[in-house]
């Protein structure tokens, strides 16, 4: 059962533009999410990450919303430039499961010159 | 620099063969994980440990094996147990405090012939 869903496979964006990439979830006890950017043949690297005390979180061109009643949390990127091109992973987290990561699928965007 | 290392980052072994995948930090992070990423998924905990000498069990524990001597040192084998062993591995560090914030090396792509 997939508790962190990421329903959008990929996103193709023009540059420039605004790339919004949606994750929801089932467990309410999570109260701590993030999300990762990965290329290809290399590691994950942590983008930006939500407590769940707040509904928004800004890191220069990247602002994570949190809407908990609708266990729905999304990234924007704004404006979105050809090296954002990366596969992006939400993640959520509670101390109730020692901490661990919950990983959603994954979503793919491309971000076109 | 601090950082995760992991090495090899390529891999070739025959089937029934036995592998270990070198995962070393000098972050004096306290956890580490081991997670496999297949195509079109996304990653699967294998194993965690948050302190020396200890370890646990991740998601897909089956066919893999895993030892924490030291604190900076957490390998990873793949033995001949492992049904479908050919993927991209990760390995990845995190202090022990109310987050998940995950650092990741750069993966070790095993392919078993």
């Amino acid at each position: 059962d997939q508790q962190v869903k990421q329903n959008s496979p990929s996103l193709s964006v023009q540059e420039g533009r605004i790339s919004i990439l949606n994750c929801d979830y089932t467990n309410s006890m999570f109260d701590y999410f993030l999300w990762y950017k990965k290329y290809p043949a290399e590691g994950p690297t942590f983008l930006i990450s939500i407590s769940s005390i707040k509904d928004k979180n800004e890191d220069g061109r990247f602002t994570v919303f949190l809407n908990k009643s609708a266990k729905h949390l999304s990234l924007h990127i704004v404006p979105s430039q050809p090296g954002d091109s990366a596969v992006y992973f939400c993640a959520a987290t509670n101390a109730g499961n020692n901490r661990k990561l919950i990983w959603g699928l994954g979503t793919s965007l491309a971000v076109n010159p | 620099d601090g950082g995760i290392t992991q090495s090899p980052k390529y891999l070739f072994r025959k089937e029934g063969q036995n592998v270990t995948l070198s995962c070393e930090q000098n972050l004096n992070h306290d956890a580490m994980y081991w997670y496999r990423q297949d195509p079109g998924q996304g990653l699967r905990l294998i194993y965690y440990s948050q302190i020396v000498n200890d370890f646990q069990k991740g998601d897909i524990a089956e066919g893999y094996s895993v030892s924490r001597e030291k604190k900076e040192s957490f390998p990873l084998t793949v033995t001949s147990a492992q049904k479908n062993p050919t993927a991209f591995y990760l390995c990845a560090s995190s202090r022990l405090v109310l987050t998940g914030e995950l650092f990741f090396g750069e993966g070790s792509r095993l392919t078993v012939l």
